[in-house]
């Protein structure tokens, strides 16, 4: 079964605007941890934010900030002031369990988002 | 501190054949994570290494194996190669009660 979905395959944005990027999950697991990545061109993954199932506050990192949503069981990825340098493939992943050091990751099918000045 | 490395970047090989994917993590690291990612596929976890030992593995045939120095280098195999083997293998690294885990840049294999 489908345990990340992630609903836009691809998104525009005006540089400077705000964009959302949608990913709901599904797990019966009480702990979890949820984390977006971002995959330019070149290939590599660069992490960018994370959400404990158990975080009271939705997690920020400088202009990326998670919409946490625990009983809709939704981690939307918001983008502030966009850059061109954004253009690239989100994905959102889970990785279930108490373990920390369990890094079975799931990921979402990825939502490419382009930039445009 | 350097980033994670693969060798190589770019793979190009044929059906049938063998090959062997290396992935050095960064340094203090000892937790090793491998995946595949196709285009029809997305991105699927294959195995995970800590301190020489698999940890946890994904649903992948036998023909993907791994292994873990006791300098934490990891070395992904796939034997008998198939058409669909062709992907981005992307190897992670992480520190032990760390929540993030830290990607290479890729190996691109190519099967024909």
């Amino acid at each position: 079964a489908q345990k990340i979905t992630q609903t836009q395959p691809g998104m525009f944005v005006q540089e400077k605007e705000a964009v959302t990027l949608d990913c709901t999950y599904d797990t019966s697991d009480p702990s979890y941890g949820l984390f977006w990545y971002k995959q330019p061109s070149s290939g590599e993954m660069i992490f960018l934010i994370y959400q404990g199932s158990y975080d009271q506050q939705n997690a920020t990192e400088g202009r990326y900030s998670l919409n946490f949503q625990k009983a809709r069981k939704s981690a939307n990825l918001v983008i502030s002031a966009s850059q061109l340098g954004d253009s690239a493939m989100y994905f959102c992943a889970m990785r279930e369990g108490r373990d920390r050091q369990n890094n079975d990751m799931r990921f979402g099918a990825g939502t490419r988002l382009t930039v445009k000045p | 501190k350097a980033g994670v490395t693969q060798t190589p970047r770019y793979l190009i090989k044929t059906r049938g054949q063998q090959v062997t994917l290396s992935c050095s993590p960064i340094s203090g690291h000892r937790s090793v994570s491998w995946y595949q990612q196709t285009p029809g596929q997305g991105l699927q976890f294959l195995f995970e290494y800590f301190s020489e030992t698999q940890r946890n593995k994904g649903n992948f045939p036998g023909r993907f194996s791994g292994r873990q120095f006791s300098n934490s280098r990891s070395e992904m195999n796939v034997s008998t190669l198939e058409l669909g083997d062709s992907a981005l293998y992307l190897c992670a690294s992480s520190a032990g009660l760390s929540n993030e885990q830290f990607f290479g840049p890729g190996t691109r294999l190519t099967v024909l």
